[in-house]
């Protein structure tokens, strides 16, 4: 157990939906961050956060959207759902060590399987 | 688009064998490396976060080395072991815009 937690570990929906992902880091983790995995293609990097702001965007389609709130919690946000969105969403946080986030081993939680019909 | 590769794709050894494995990635922009090893419906694990040319990292059985003028790292495992099946994924990360660039990673199945 990475200390990562994630909800929903499943959720089934429609195309044009719109779906809140939620992760929860390791405590006194900082830094957050989206992945999503599909079928066709290796594990992606979405976003970034860090305290509270975004500190890097990667391949994230602009329906999707994140953020980080005070309790360091976050969620992803994904609208206008096409049956290519279907994917395993993965968080992970990293420690809070300032300066270089990106030094730090990243702690994955269990992930979200998000089926799009 | 920026390409991290990982070589072989699948690789199956007996247990007690020793192999390795490479990750390529561009050497120029360079910040970090990570090793992940991702079991089958888990979640990636963290191995090794590399930053320096010439890195040397060690756990256990397990060990990687970094050239970041040449844009390789390697990743050993001495004695695998059916536990160590997996698949190993590294991780790019640049030095501008702090993204994370992943490989599609290397499937190893250990015989036992």
């Amino acid at each position: 157990d990475s200390g990562v937690t994630q909800t929903p570990k499943h959720l089934i929906t429609a195309t044009g939906q719109r779906v809140t992902l939620r992760c929860s880091p390791r405590s006194g983790d900082l830094s957050v961050y989206w992945y999503q995995q599909s079928l066709d293609q290796g594990l992606q990097f979405l976003i970034q956060y860090y305290n509270g702001e975004e500190r890097a965007k990667g391949n994230i389609l602009e329906r999707f959207s994140a953020q980080q709130f005070p309790d360091l919690h976050s969620e992803l946000n994904l609208s206008s759902l096409e049956l290519g969105d279907s994917a395993l969403y993965f968080c992970a946080s990293s420690a809070r060590l300032a300066g270089a986030p990106s030094y730090n081993e990243q702690f994955f939680g269990p992930g979200t399987r998000l089926t799009v019909l | 688009i920026l390409n991290v590769e990982q070589s072989p794709q699948s690789l199956h050894v007996q247990e007690g064998d020793s192999t390795n494995f490479t990750c390529s990635f561009p050497s120029s922009n360079f910040y970090a490396l990570h090793w992940y090893r991702w079991e089958t419906a888990k979640s990636p694990e963290a191995l090794f976060v590399m930053t320096l040319n010439g890195d040397e990292k060690k756990k256990g059985r397990i060990s990687a080395t970094l050239n970041t003028k040449e844009g390789y790292s390697y990743l050993y495992i001495k004695g695998s072991q059916p536990e160590d099946s997996a698949t190993y994924l590294c991780a790019f990360i640049r030095n501008t815009g702090n993204q994370f660039y992943f490989g599609t990673g290397t499937s190893l199945t250990v015989i036992p």
